[in-house]
């Protein structure tokens, strides 16, 4: 069955920078792009970007420009979220999602709805 | 502000019909890319209830349907259980360069009297 496992919660402190890993299993990871969407505390879902783990291609949305950076590592079948120059608004539980076969094509990644969703990873930014 | 615009709060008693609006734009839902539908209840993950506007995936109960026209879209949840008690949340795309690719809707909290 397809899974999507997350590693454990950090606390970081204002500045630093956090790398959360994703490692699927279950299907063949370089045919499944992966999303990241993160949730602060009592609010709603905010996507952050999507990678191709097939070959080199991500996107990020506009507000994380600069600060996210997401890699996959083929041999572990396992995508990366790193996030820097944190601040306490980046408090929230980070989740990769993968994104389902098919859907619409914004330049060269193919963008489609969220069919398996890890579990979440909290990441809380404290001094 | 989210891109898609959705009530806070909606509540029904069992057995009883609801329905989540979910309001776009020209370039999102009225651009015609589907909408999805997630339910995520408390301290878990979302899960997939709805995509491409219409379709449940295996496992989602018949109770859930969506439906899209113009720029909007809703979620009708019937025979409510107290079990549906979850926030909702509606997505889609969009080609508003200024926007994310990937909208999301602020949520809705359903409420089971």
């Amino acid at each position: 069955q397809v899974q999507l496992v997350q590693s454990g919660a950090e606390v970081k402190k204002p500045g630093a920078s956090v790398k959360v890993s994703c490692k699927a299993s279950g299907y063949t990871f370089t045919n499944f792009y992966i999303h990241w969407v993160r949730q602060a505390p009592g609010q709603g879902l905010e996507w952050m970007g999507i990678i191709n783990p097939s070959r080199v291609g991500t996107s990020y949305a506009q507000k994380f420009q600069g600060r996210v950076t997401m890699t996959r590592d083929t041999s572990t079948s396992t995508v990366y979220m790193e996030l820097s120059s944190l601040r306490s608004e980046d408090t929230a539980v980070y989740f990769c999602a993968r994104g389902a076969p098919g859907g619409t094509w914004f330049g060269e990644l193919l963008y489609s709805y969220f069919d398996y969703w890890g579990r979440g990873t909290l990441v809380t930014v404290s001094s | 502000q989210s891109v898609l615009t959705q009530p806070p709060s909606v509540s029904g008693a069992p057995g009883q019909r609801v329905t989540i609006s979910c309001t776009g734009s020209s370039s999102n839902i009225g651009a015609g890319y589907d909408v999805q539908w997630y339910q995520q209840l408390p301290g878990t993950a979302p899960k997939l209830l709805i995509y491409g506007n219409n379709n449940r995936p295996s496992g989602v109960p018949g109770r859930f349907s969506g439906s899209k026209s113009g720029t909007s879209a809703s979620l009708a949840i019937t025979g409510l259980q107290a079990e549906d008690e979850a926030d909702y949340y509606c997505q889609s795309f969009d080609s508003n360069l200024s926007a994310s690719k990937v909208v999301f809707g602020g949520g809705t909290k359903l409420t089971v009297l």
